[in-house]
């Protein structure tokens, strides 16, 4: 069966350290993989995607980057955090078949103080 | 480009009464895919259904069940007899066919139970 981690689960940071949260989906191939962001209180929103090794797309631009170095690792990086990058992070792969559900992983909470 | 809304920002219930949870949502395509999620307050998120466009036929899981009508672009979801149990925030998502598959997210609708 398939797995999802994303690591770790919380994470406090001061502002203008750097960042680097992973994830790595097992029992698939080829998965589509996703980083979305989800503010205090509020709706879930895309950051990044990424259908193959080393392809990445940004939803929105920001203090982020992402980076796919191996099929099933996707990792969420900065090089300095703002206090505007807290929130909760959540990885989630897709199966690139067929349109099916997305899987998400436990989420890390990060608070940049 | 595709957009989902949930009007309802809280909701809040006494257990054993049946609660709805609205979904509306917005796509150009004819393909699409719907979704709901519950992220109890560990955070992370619980897949529930998923519904395809050219299936309007309700469904119904234990005291889940899910309205879906293409004609007022809704997908509702409804909880009979609420239990504690049932407390967690719900996303409704909508999925566009092709592509790289952008899940959009609705912004939840906090649910609480009251026992």
């Amino acid at each position: 069966s398939q797995t999802i981690h994303q690591w770790p689960a919380t994470l406090v940071q001061p502002v203008g350290s750097p960042l680097s949260l992973e994830c790595t989906v097992e029992g698939t191939s080829n998965p589509n993989l996703y980083w979305y962001r989800q503010a205090a209180g509020r709706g879930l929103q895309l950051l990044f995607y990424s259908v193959g090794i080393g392809q990445i797309s940004s939803e929105v631009p920001q203090n982020l980057s992402a980076s796919r170095p191996q099929d099933r690792q996707f990792i969420l990086s900065s090089k300095k955090l703002l206090l505007s990058d807290s929130g909760f992070y959540l990885c989630a792969w897709r199966a690139t078949a067929l349109n099916t559900e997305a899987f998400f992983g436990q989420g890390t909470r990060l608070t940049v103080v | 480009a595709q957009k989902v809304t949930q009007a309802q920002t809280e909701i809040s219930v006494v257990e054993k009464e049946d609660v709805t949870l609205d979904c509306v949502y917005e796509t150009r395509d004819t393909t699409y895919y719907l979704f709901w999620y519950k992220q109890p307050p560990s955070g992370e998120l619980v897949f529930l259904i998923r519904r395809n466009s050219f299936d309007e036929q309700n469904e119904i899981s234990g005291r889940y069940s899910w309205n879906f009508q293409k004609s007022t672009s809704s997908f509702n979801f409804t909880i009979t007899a609420s239990q504690v149990v049932d407390s967690a925030v719900y996303f409704c998502a909508l999925s566009e066919e092709g592509g790289y598959q952008k899940v959009t997210f609705g912004t939840g609708t906090k649910l609480q139970v009251i026992p």
